[in-house]
Parts: C-alpha cells; structure tokens; sequence
C-alpha cells in the first residue's frame, strides 16, 4: 500500500524558515517524480514544486527562489525547505506522488496519483 | 502560465442526476488533463488522468472527455457520496495549474 506521510509543519513568524519532509513507503521510491501542492484554507489547490528521480526540480514563479524540494532516495524521503516565509505561505501541504510513465512521444503526464493527508504551515507572528 | 478555468464554481443537484463540470485551458493542452475529487478535511483524489481515462477503482459513473482547450467531467447518476469539490489540472507543461474548483452540493 501506498503510503505518504507529511511532518514539519508549525507556526512560524513572517520571514523565517521551515523544512517539511515527508516519508515514503509502499512503491520504489527512487522510480517516481515528487511534488508538493498546497491549498490555503477554503481555497484551491497551488502546485508548489516538483522533483524527478535523478534530481531535476521545477516550481512556479510565487515560489521560486525561496523554496527548494529535496529527495533522499535512499532513505525514501522527500523534503520542502522554505525560507523568507509570508503570511500568503500559509496553507495545508501535500506531498503527492506521480505516475508511472505517461506518455505519448516526447511529452509526459505531470499528475498527482497518491497524496499524504498534509501538514499545516502557519505563517503568523 | 497556463490558466485553468472551471465552470460552474457550484452546482446544487439531487442524488440520481446527471452533473457537467467544464473545464477550459487558456492555450491548447493536448489530452493532459487530469480531475480530482476532494471532500472537506481529505486530501485529493485522482478520478481521470488523459482526460479520459479512469483512474484504477474509480466508479464507472465518472467519465471524461475534451482535447485541446475545452474538457468536461460527467457523473452520469450522482450518488450521496459524490458530493464534494472537483479540481482539473493540466499536467504537461510548468508550471502546472489547477482550476478553482466546483463544488458539488445536495439541492
């Protein structure tokens, strides 16, 4: 069984840094691409960034040069560190897992097949 | 960016009905296209990814369908526990996006 368990999360003052991890099981770990998407609550849901096997990253602009997603693949990990946090951070994350190759051509499928159940990310002071 | 536009934002309907929910990218997606199920205090679920194709263990009453820019997620008889929030997202170019969402409520 798939299995994805998110911690980290806390409250934390405008400006300051928390690392989010979340732990793997139930698949090979080291085959799959990673994300963390993130949802404000009573909003929708914000992608947050994205990681490939061999360690290839991307994130969307909001977050870009603040956050950086990590893996471990030998411990079945994978990590958010996010630093110059503000009040517009706060959110519930997820981490959620890809698929097995999807693909037509040269172009591949970037969907979220399991997620964990989140950590709360609370940027308040 | 790619924008992901839902419609409606709600839709009140009563168990046994039929329920449409679009989908429109703001620039040509191919079949990338996925849809998720989400009901209050859970995670997401996956329901379709390929804009058609169901996700393993999902109820045949959810089907998908578009190409390009416009795509539709269809629950054919609506049952008590479909009610909730659905996301698409499209999910072959990055950044990657969801729509708002639409929520589904018991008329």
């Amino acid at each position: 069984e798939v299995q994805l368990v998110e911690s980290g999360g806390g409250l934390i003052q405008p400006g300051g840094s928390l690392r989010l991890s979340c732990a793997a099981s139930g698949f090979t770990f080291s085959s799959y691409d990673m994300h963390w998407v993130r949802q404000a609550t009573g909003k929708g849901l914000e992608w947050v960034s994205g990681i490939d096997p061999a360690g290839e990253t991307w994130y969307p602009g909001s977050v870009k040069g603040r956050f950086t997603i990590s893996r471990e693949n030998a411990k079945n990990s994978l990590f958010l560190q996010m630093n110059s946090l503000r009040a517009d951070d706060t959110a519930v994350y997820y981490c959620a897992r890809g698929p097995h190759k999807y693909c037509s051509g040269s172009s591949c499928s970037s969907h979220f097949v399991y997620w964990g159940q989140g950590t709360l990310v609370t940027v308040s002071s | 960016d790619i924008q992901m536009t839902q419609s409606p934002s709600s839709v009140s309907a009563s168990v046994g009905d039929r329920v449409t929910i679009t989908c429109q990218a703001s620039q040509g997606i191919g079949s990338w296209l996925a849809w998720y199920q989400q009901k209050p205090g859970k995670a997401p679920e996956l329901l379709i990814y390929g804009a058609s194709t169901l996700q393993s263990g999902v109820p045949s009453r959810f089907s998908g369908s578009g190409s390009g820019t416009d795509f539709t997620l269809t629950i054919s008889t609506l049952q008590p526990e479909d009610f909730a929030t659905y996301y698409c997202q499209q999910a072959n170019n990055f950044p990657l996006t969801f729509g708002g969402g639409t929520k589904v409520e018991i008329k």
